[in-house]
């Protein structure tokens, strides 16, 4: 079983739409949460950082964490052309001096105008 | 303004030929990484360096060397001995205390 499991699409929908983006994980070390957005030919950028179990909102992202089930989820309300991207989960066990990211590798994602 | 630069933004090489990646960051950030991507295969960690003068193997080490000589800077060699080197790579940076990773905005190799 790999660590990080992202289903990678291609997740097509309308502008407008609410989107979901998922990541299962199996180490239950894990404690900080991410994720990135990446655009084509682009470096990744930072979009949310979640300590722990909980939900963490930013204009129109939220990021959910459930440390039980192993699940974290990225919703984006009102989606627009602009949020197509491929967008990564990432996470780590700790930080200090061994901080390492482990990444799912990217669902596709595009809304159509 | 703080960040990654990562140059060149394109690079072609004849197949058997070493090539450097240039990585310098301005964030002052401890650890330094370098990631290579693959359609459908994700991100996959090359080298990571904590501190300057030392660095640790990544998932794909085999045929890649670096250096860190300073902190601010992190070059990945691609030498003759890596197999399939055609790829987009990303370098990155973070503190110890996590906070995530800030990425370079890539270097685009094509080996012919």
């Amino acid at each position: 079983q790999k660590e990080v499991e992202q289903d990678p699409g291609p997740l097509s929908v309308p502008e407008g739409a609410i989107v979901s983006l998922n990541c299962t994980y199996s180490n239950s070390a894990f404690q900080y949460f991410m994720w990135y957005r990446q655009y084509s030919r682009k470096g990744p950028e930072l979009l949310m950082y979640t300590y722990s179990s909980g939900n963490k909102e930013d204009g129109r992202f939220t990021a959910q964490v459930d440390k039980s089930s192993k699940y974290i989820s990225l919703f984006i309300r009102d989606s627009q052309p602009s949020d197509s991207a491929t967008y990564l989960c990432a996470m780590s066990t700790s930080g200090g001096s061994n901080y390492k990211l482990t990444f799912g590798k990217g669902t596709l994602l595009t809304v159509n105008p | 303004d703080g960040g990654i630069t990562q140059s060149p933004k394109y690079l072609f090489r004849k197949e058997g030929q070493n090539v450097t990646l240039s990585c310098e960051q301005n964030l002052n950030h401890d650890a330094m990484y370098w990631y290579r991507q693959d359609p459908g295969q994700g991100l996959r960690l090359i080298y990571y360096s904590q501190i300057v003068n030392d660095f640790q193997k990544g998932d794909i080490a085999e045929g890649y060397s670096v250096s860190r000589e300073k902190k601010e800077s992190f070059p990945l060699t691609v030498t003759s001995a890596q197999k399939n080197p055609t790829a987009f790579y990303l370098c990155a940076s973070s503190i110890f205390q996590g906070g995530g990773y800030t990425f370079g905005s890539g270097t685009r190799l094509t080996v012919v």
